[in-house]
């Protein structure tokens, strides 16, 4: 398909677990960004990558999150030692090089719903 | 660091009136404000942006206003309909429209027909 990819779409694990979310972006698209949204809150920002370096990591929760983008493309969420409240939806979003017709949208995917019982 | 503010939380409309989402932000650089629709289950989707060098933008039925001194921005969403119904996002951001966006919480608009 021709939009942002996220896998798995659901994950149940058990607490201290350790857990890696897959997003693939629209092909081309420069910029991609990682967040997190919890029931009845707006996306809250993890980090955005340009290109396949971490241009902002501000928004990372403590030290068990951690992000990959090691080609430009694909990345990878990855948290370790899953705590109940890392529950949510972690979306994923891409966009296109800053240019005459960039509109300036983010184009998320679908989510992986991630459930720490 | 940014933080956007949002209300109502709820808001309820008979089909065909007009809605009213209101924004605040903290940060006076901030410079790109986009609007976002999430319907139940779905994938927020961009449905209209404005920057700072304008106070007004159009589109349809949905228009959105920015007060820079205030550091406020509304969206107003007129002849509504049940198609509408959904939780819209406000977001802002000072890295115009690349970098991170700074969401609200969200308001849950219903239309009523």
């Amino acid at each position: 398909g021709a939009g942002v990819s996220q896998t798995p779409s659901n994950k149940v694990t058990e607490k201290g677990k350790y857990v890696e979310l897959r997003c693939d972006p629209i092909s081309g698209h420069t910029a991609l960004y990682w967040y997190r949204q919890s029931l009845g809150q707006g996306p809250e920002f993890l980090i955005y990558f340009q290109g396949t370096g971490a241009a902002d990591d501000s928004g990372l929760p403590n030290d068990r999150f951690f992000a990959v983008r090691p080609e430009g493309s694909v990345s990878t969420l990855k948290i370790q030692r899953t705590e109940r409240g890392d529950s949510a939806v972690y979306l994923c979003a891409s966009s296109p090089p800053v240019g005459r017709n960039y509109r300036g949208e983010l184009f998320f995917g679908e989510g992986s719903r991630l459930t720490v019982l | 660091g940014e933080n956007v503010e949002q209300h109502p939380s709820t808001l309820s409309v008979q089909e065909g009136d007009s809605a009213v989402i209101k924004c605040t932000y903290s940060d006076s650089a901030s410079n790109y404000f986009p609007w976002y629709k999430q319907e139940l289950g779905k994938r927020p989707q961009l449905i209209i942006d404005i920057r700072s060098n304008v106070g007004e933008k159009k589109d349809q039925r949905i228009a959105v206003t920015l007060n820079k001194t205030a550091k406020h921005f509304s969206l107003h969403i007129t002849e509504t309909q049940p198609e509408d119904s959904a939780v819209y996002f406000c977001a802002a951001s000072n890295r115009g429209s690349q970098g991170n966006l700074i969401f609200g919480k969200g308001t849950k608009l219903s239309v009523k027909p």
